[in-house]
């Protein structure tokens, strides 16, 4: 399996300010993945990150409030624009195996807004 | 949309016992996974699905893919008190557009008296 990491792994941001979340991999893989898990909730996928396309978002996600970048096969970054307390979540990256279908998940950046 | 129903929401055992928790979807998955979350963590694969009837174990850990594909099951044997924590079973359906998407089930969170 892949060993993900994320930062910063906790923040707390004022409403209406943006944060940048990081996610490296240690190794090439060709599919990652954004998740939002809200308090209490399960995982739902934010959107697709592709090295050298553009990502594809779920429904209910739109690229002005979550850009993400994917500039090569080991690293990808979410933007979490304009904050309000509602975006208060869990983050969380994945990445897909090359050999399977089995998807990893980085340890998340918990997110809370005042 | 798909959506999947995990059952049940949480459980409270005793030391030693067997836990059973399953999923049911309203259409058909190509690939079952299930995951353990622990509290700050990012979820932890514990097995993984391909094909339909499949039982497939991991030590204490036994999980099977439903013959309709509409379903699977997570069975763990003698439970021990660090098996506490939130269960997330997740299915794709990924067909030729390889896109990797995962649907997760609501979560069971079970807890273990020692």
């Amino acid at each position: 399996s892949a060993v993900i990491s994320q930062k910063p792994s906790r923040d707390i941001c004022q409403r209406g300010t943006s944060l940048t979340i990081q996610c490296q991999v240690d190794s090439q893989v060709t599919m990652m993945f954004w998740y939002r898990q809200q308090p209490g909730q399960s995982l739902t996928l934010i959107a697709t990150a592709n090295q050298g396309s553009e990502a594809t978002y779920e429904s209910g996600f739109v690229i002005d409030k979550f850009p993400i970048s994917r500039p090569n096969l080991t690293f990808s970054t979410l933007t979490v624009s304009n904050m309000s307390p509602e975006d208060s979540s869990i983050y969380l990256c994945s990445v897909e195996s090359r050999f399977d279908y089995e998807q990893y998940f980085g340890p998340g950046t918990r997110l809370t807004v005042t | 949309g798909q959506q999947l129903n995990q059952s049940p929401q949480s459980m409270f055992i005793q030391e030693g016992e067997d836990v059973s928790m399953n999923c049911t979807s309203s259409s058909i998955f190509n690939t079952w996974l299930w995951y353990k979350q622990d509290p700050g963590e990012g979820p932890v694969l514990l097995i993984a699905l391909y094909k339909a009837g499949e039982l497939t174990s991991n030590g204490r850990l036994t999980a099977q893919f439903g013959i309709t594909r509409k379903d699977s099951f997570l069975n763990i044997s003698a439970s021990i008190p660090s098996d506490v924590g939130i269960y997330f079973c997740a299915g794709s359906s990924r067909a030729s557009s390889n896109t990797g998407k995962l649907i997760f089930g609501q979560g069971t969170t079970l807890q273990v008296k020692p």
